[in-house]
């Protein structure tokens, strides 16, 4: 099956700083690659996706990059805001997606 | 509201009691997943369904573990026999069926503590 794994777990940044997490997958099948933020007692939210056919897409202030020849993809956020804060998501799969095992991030004001 | 409901939000209950959990997904999705998230970790894969029929179940899931989705509609999970280990927060989606992959949208989930 899929493995997915999101480095770092942690990641504190300062206001209007860039913020950038990696994940990696194992299944070469894999061919769409969705983000999630989570905040604290809440479900999660789709923010931005990407399917295998587009190797970059962006939306405001987030962006999301796929390599898929070498099985990993990012998360980019630009001017960070302190309501960026949450937990944030990958996943990847086919009919199915798996999820990694989430970053923290937390915006300094 | 015409996102995902799950219901309850909340269930205590005590080991070995058995529990049934439902999910209403978004009218027109055909797809319908079950998750389970422990504290600090991702979504865990449990099972999903394409209308009424159950396509994949995780391995790792306990024979304790059913789901059904009898008219393809809503979806009912039930945990039977209760460990402390179930407890966590159970989490719903639904997707439309189309070609590729579609956007899972989640419900509330039902967070679950089993004493």
């Amino acid at each position: 099956g899929e493995n997915v794994e999101q480095h770092p777990s942690t990641l504190s940044v300062q206001e209007g700083d860039s913020a950038v997490i990696k994940c990696t997958y194992s299944d070469s099948a894999s061919n769409y690659f969705p983000w999630y933020k989570q905040e604290l007692g809440k479900r999660p939210q789709l923010i931005i996706d990407i399917r295998s056919n587009v190797g970059e897409k962006k939306d405001q202030r987030i962006a999301v990059t796929l390599n898929k020849t070498a099985k990993h993809f990012s998360l980019h956020i630009t001017e960070t805001q302190p309501e960026d804060s949450a937990v944030y998501f990958c996943a990847a799969g086919y009919q199915k997606v798996t999820f990694g095992t989430g970053t923290k991030l937390q915006v300094i004001p | 509201d015409t996102g995902v409901s799950q219901d309850p939000r909340h269930k205590i209950t005590k080991r070995g009691q058995n529990v049934t959990f439902r999910c209403d997904p978004i009218s027109e999705h055909n797809r319908l997943y079950w998750y389970r998230q422990t504290l600090g970790q991702g979504p865990e894969f449990l099972t999903y369904f394409q209308n009424e029929a159950q396509l994949e179940k995780s391995r790792l899931l306990s024979d304790r573990f059913s789901a059904e989705r009898p008219k393809g509609s809503f979806s009912t999970l039930e945990i039977q026999r209760t460990e402390q280990g179930d407890s966590a927060m159970y989490l719903c989606a639904s997707s439309p069926v189309s070609g590729t992959q579609e956007t899972q949208y989640f419900g509330p989930g039902t967070r679950l503590l089993v004493l």
